[in-house]
């Protein structure tokens, strides 16, 4: 019972245009998603999150949206750089109770110079 | 200077014997896990301690023994290895004030379990 879905295994994207990975979830409780990136050989690394009373938060090149009706939200990278290249996980959590951090099965971003 | 260091980053060893992995934060948080990252890339939740006390354990079988000494370190011991074990186990930590998760995980490198 996979909770938290990231249906793309793999995306290819021309340097300087937008990366959108996305992710969509099962679980209502939900209300706090994360998304990470991960080098080969490296642990996750922490990009962005976003709470769900909002629905957009923006870093940088970095923007994650929320859809909560649709349990669905999305990275989006722009521009997409070569050194973006790596596999991005997305996150989820309910912010109270034991409830832990549930992620995806990862997408493979290549971003093609 | 790592935040979250575990150790030893690779481990090869054999069928049925026992080994450990150690995992230290030194960024005061006071939730530690451990997740086991399988062939096909997926990300599970094994263990989690708060303050040490133990909060999530998933179905795991209990060969697997996290042992967590006070809130910066939590090792993870595996009994009587099988071939299945193999993976790549990655401890990580957060900050739980009150019961409520307030950011995000910090990852550790990841410790590869080879069993042969």
């Amino acid at each position: 019972d996979q909770q938290v879905k990231q249906n793309s295994p793999s995306l290819s994207v021309q340097e300087g245009r937008i990366s959108i990975l996305n992710c969509d979830y099962t679980n209502s409780m939900f209300d706090y998603f994360l998304w990470y990136k991960k080098y080969p050989a490296e642990g996750p690394t922490f990009l962005i999150s976003i709470s769900s009373i909002k629905d957009k938060n923006e870093d940088g090149r970095f923007t994650v949206f929320l859809n909560k009706s649709a349990k669905h939200l999305s990275l989006h990278i722009v521009p997409s750089q070569p050194g973006d290249s790596a596999v991005y996980f997305c996150a989820a959590s309910g912010t109270s109770g034991t409830y832990k951090y549930i992620f995806g099965t990862g997408t493979r971003l290549k971003v093609l110079a | 200077d790592t935040a979250v260091s575990q150790t030893p980053k690779y481990l090869v060893t054999q069928m049925g014997n026992d080994k450990s992995i150690k995992c230290e934060q030194n960024l005061g948080h006071d939730t530690m896990y451990w997740y086991k990252q399988d062939s096909k890339k997926f990300l599970k939740i094994m263990f989690s301690y708060n303050n040490k006390e133990l909060i999530i354990n998933e179905t795991v079988p209990n060969r697997f023994s996290p042992k967590s000494p006070d809130k910066a370190h939590l090792n993870l011991h595996i009994n009587s290895l099988e071939l299945g074990d193999s993976a790549v186990y990655f401890c990580a930590s957060s900050l739980r004030q009150l019961g409520i998760n307030t950011g995000e995980l910090f990852f550790g490198e990841g410790s590869r379990l080879t069993v042969l």
